[in-house]
């Protein structure tokens, strides 16, 4: 158990829709990271927060946004979404920002139908 | 974009047996991280490897970094089923302003 938690485990919704998907990163973690995972691009960094600001931007499409609230737990909203969207989405902590292991979630895996 | 790449892609070996997998990358990096990815779920952690440090050792794990050839491997020992993952190399440069970039990964499978 990595200690980072991700909710929902499986979302399905369709073409045009609107998600959020969230996570609460371990305990003492002050870095949020976002993964897309997809067969197609693999595993790609979309975006990460520290202590509560954006610190660093990936490879994440404008229809997405992420956040961190006082509490360090993070949520990573897409909305209109595309078939393309369908993947998983990792989150991941780390104690500080960066030269550090990063700690994954299970992730949310998005179906776009 | 994919920093590291992972060769072999897929690699079956004996129950017991040593398993190698190397990674390229193309740019210069501040460390590299090795993770393993049982089907469907998320990335483990097993190794941090610094740019000045040559070889790092964890339990029946051995990885190592030549930065001049920019590359590393990552060595399992007395391999067990329990090893079947895959195995990413991701590697983070300076100050960490990317996150972390993976490869496509290795697919080890571990014959009983």
């Amino acid at each position: 158990d990595s200690g980072v938690t991700q909710t929902p485990k499986h979302l399905i919704t369709a073409t045009g829709q609107r998600v959020t998907l969230r996570c609460s990163p371990r305990s003492g973690d002050l870095s949020v990271y976002w993964y897309q995972q997809s067969l197609d691009q693999g595993l790609q960094f979309l975006i990460q927060y520290y202590n509560g600001e954006e610190r660093a931007k990936g490879n994440i499409l404008e229809r997405f946004s992420a956040q961190q609230f006082p509490d360090l737990h993070s949520e990573l909203n897409l909305s209109s979404l595309e078939l393309g969207d369908s993947a998983l989405y990792f989150c991941a902590s780390s104690l500080r920002q960066d030269d550090q292991p990063q700690h994954f979630g299970d992730g949310t895996r998005l179906s776009i139908l | 974009s994919q920093q590291g790449e992972e060769d072999p892609q897929a690699l079956s070996i004996q129950e017991g047996e040593n398993a190698t997998m190397n990674c390229s990358y193309k740019t210069s990096i501040n460390n590299l991280q090795w993770y393993r990815q049982n089907s469907g779920r998320g990335l483990v952690h097993l190794i941090l490897i610094r740019s000045n440090e040559r070889e790092k050792h964890s339990g029946r794990l051995r990885v190592t970094l030549d930065t001049s050839k920019k590359s590393s491997s990552l060595l399992i020992t007395a391999s067990r089923a329990a090893d079947t993952a895959s195995y990413f190399c991701a590697t983070e440069v300076g100050g960490g302003a990317d996150g972390l970039t993976f490869g496509k990964g290795t697919h080890l499978i571990i014959q009983p």
